[in-house]
């Protein structure tokens, strides 16, 4: 079964400036995708980026990137300028790209980000 | 274009009645899924239906608990009795797997008190 660990409880960050949460997964699988949730206090899970596993290169999306790393099995997120928006609950998932039951997201537990200003 | 939608946003009951929660899913998506989130355990997968059919309830945790989807565009997670550690949050999502890689989107959740 595949795990994904976020070794990070809590994570802070100064407004404008830079963060990296981290994320280790473990699979045997070599399809599969990796996902940055974020879970503000509203409680919505809100997709930030993903990655497919096949890809090398890393995915972006305006101030979030990610740096996978495939053979360590690690896929970071990383906040740019960071904003007090920005503070939340994040969570990494791994779903494999077979079908069935493997479609379900598996989580870690987590990584409080605050923003202070 | 509507988001999941959820009902109830919360709900609190007391030991031993029945909970029904309800999920209407994104049109046009064929896949759903009913995940419980707690603090001791995070985000854990109960049951996952493709096409209105279950595939997956592994992680259902009891006989008390039981999920439906009557059609494409409704979906129950029932428990009964319900118990003081049912009570967490309880997120159905949806997605379309026609390509594969759509990824799934959530609900609000119905954060669920059982005294």
């Amino acid at each position: 079964a595949q795990t994904v660990t976020q070794s990070q409880p809590e994570m802070s960050v100064q407004e404008a400036e830079t963060v990296t949460l981290s994320c280790t997964y473990d699979t045997s699988e070599s399809d599969y995708y990796l996902f940055w949730y974020k879970q503000p206090p509203s409680r919505q899970m809100i997709l930030v980026i993903r990655q497919e596993a096949y890809k090398q290169q890393n995915a972006t999306e305006n101030r979030f990137s990610v740096n996978f790393q495939k053979a360590a099995k690690s896929f970071s997120l990383k906040i740019s300028d960071s904003q007090l928006g920005d503070a939340a609950m994040y969570f990494c998932a791994y779903r494999s790209a077979r079908g069935g039951s493997n479609y379900k997201l598996t989580f870690g537990k987590g990584t409080l980000l605050t923003v202070n200003p | 274009d509507a988001g999941v939608i959820q009902s109830p946003r919360h709900e609190v009951t007391e030991m031993g009645q029945e909970v029904t929660l309800r999920c209407k899913p994104i049109s046009g998506h064929n896949s759903l899924f009913w995940y419980r989130q707690t603090m001791m355990r995070g985000l854990e997968l109960l049951i996952y239906f493709n096409n209105n059919v279950p595939i997956d309830d592994s992680g259902m945790p009891e006989d008390r608990f039981s999920a439906k989807m009557p059609n494409a565009s409704f979906s129950t997670l029932k428990i009964q009795p319900s118990e003081p550690r049912d009570s967490a949050v309880y997120f159905c999502a949806s997605s379309f797997f026609g390509n594969r890689d759509q990824p799934q989107h959530f609900g609000d959740g119905t954060r669920l008190s059982i005294l």
